[in-house]
């Protein structure tokens, strides 16, 4: 079975720095990958999601995604945050091989960012 | 359109007490899955639905938890003789049908606290 690691549980930034949130994966068969994001008082929200093709994935706001085979992440990363992206963070894998469908996710980062 | 709602969103009850738990999944979605949300051990998946039939019951944590479906639409989590270690946000997704690339939409929650 898969197992999801995050590996930092804080991450403070501040407004229009860079960040990268890491996620890594133990998985030797082919995986889906996804990014959830969940802001104070809010359900989950899907942000970017790698199924096949393309590495590279982005989300609407500013966010992207690399599907790394060989190191087995999935890191999250955003070039200039705003203070709007405060928010738990969490990165999520479904194994193709597994016999079900529920997503197997890791422990979340939460994400601060101060002016 | 409607998201996947959740009632009641909280509730406190004494240890010992069955509470149930309702999830509304967006309409025309086949899928339904219960994932529980507690300090240190993130997000745990309990139970999926595909129609009215749950295939995969494995993360369900004790013969107290129980799930149903009906009509294909609402679910009901069941949580009998509850314990302090049952304290948790439980949360309800669902997606259009059961395949792994399909996005699962979350609700808002349910946060239990069982004193």
């Amino acid at each position: 079975a898969q197992s999801v690691t995050q590996l930092d549980s804080q991450v403070p930034v501040f407004e229009e720095a860079p960040v990268e949130l890491r996620c890594n994966y133990s998985s030797s068969v082919s995986v889906y990958l996804f990014w959830y994001v969940q802001y104070p008082n809010q359900g989950l929200q899907l942000l970017l999601k790698y199924l096949s093709g393309s590495t590279l994935v982005e989300s609407i706001n500013g966010f992207e995604a690399e599907f790394n085979k060989s190191q087995t992440s999935f890191h999250l990363r955003k070039p200039s945050v705003h203070i709007s992206d405060t928010a738990e963070y969490f990165c999520a894998v479904s194994e193709v091989a597994n016999s079900g469908y529920a997503l197997n996710f890791g422990k979340g980062t939460s994400l601060l960012v101060t002016p | 359109g409607a998201g996947v709602s959740q009632s009641p969103s909280n509730k406190v009850t004494e240890k010992g007490k069955d509470v149930e738990l309702r999830c509304d999944p967006i309409s025309g979605h086949t899928a339904l899955y219960w994932y529980r949300q507690s300090l240190g051990q993130g997000l745990e998946f309990l139970i999926y639905f595909q129609g009215n039939s749950a295939p995969d019951k494995s993360g369900l944590p004790s013969d107290r938890f129980s799930a149903e479906r009906t009509g294909g639409s609402v679910s009901t989590l069941t949580i009998q003789r509850t314990q302090q270690e049952d304290s948790a946000v439980y949360l309800c997704a669902s997606s259009l049908a059961t395949v792994r690339t399909d996005t699962q939409y979350f609700g808002p929650g349910t946060r239990l606290t069982v004193l």
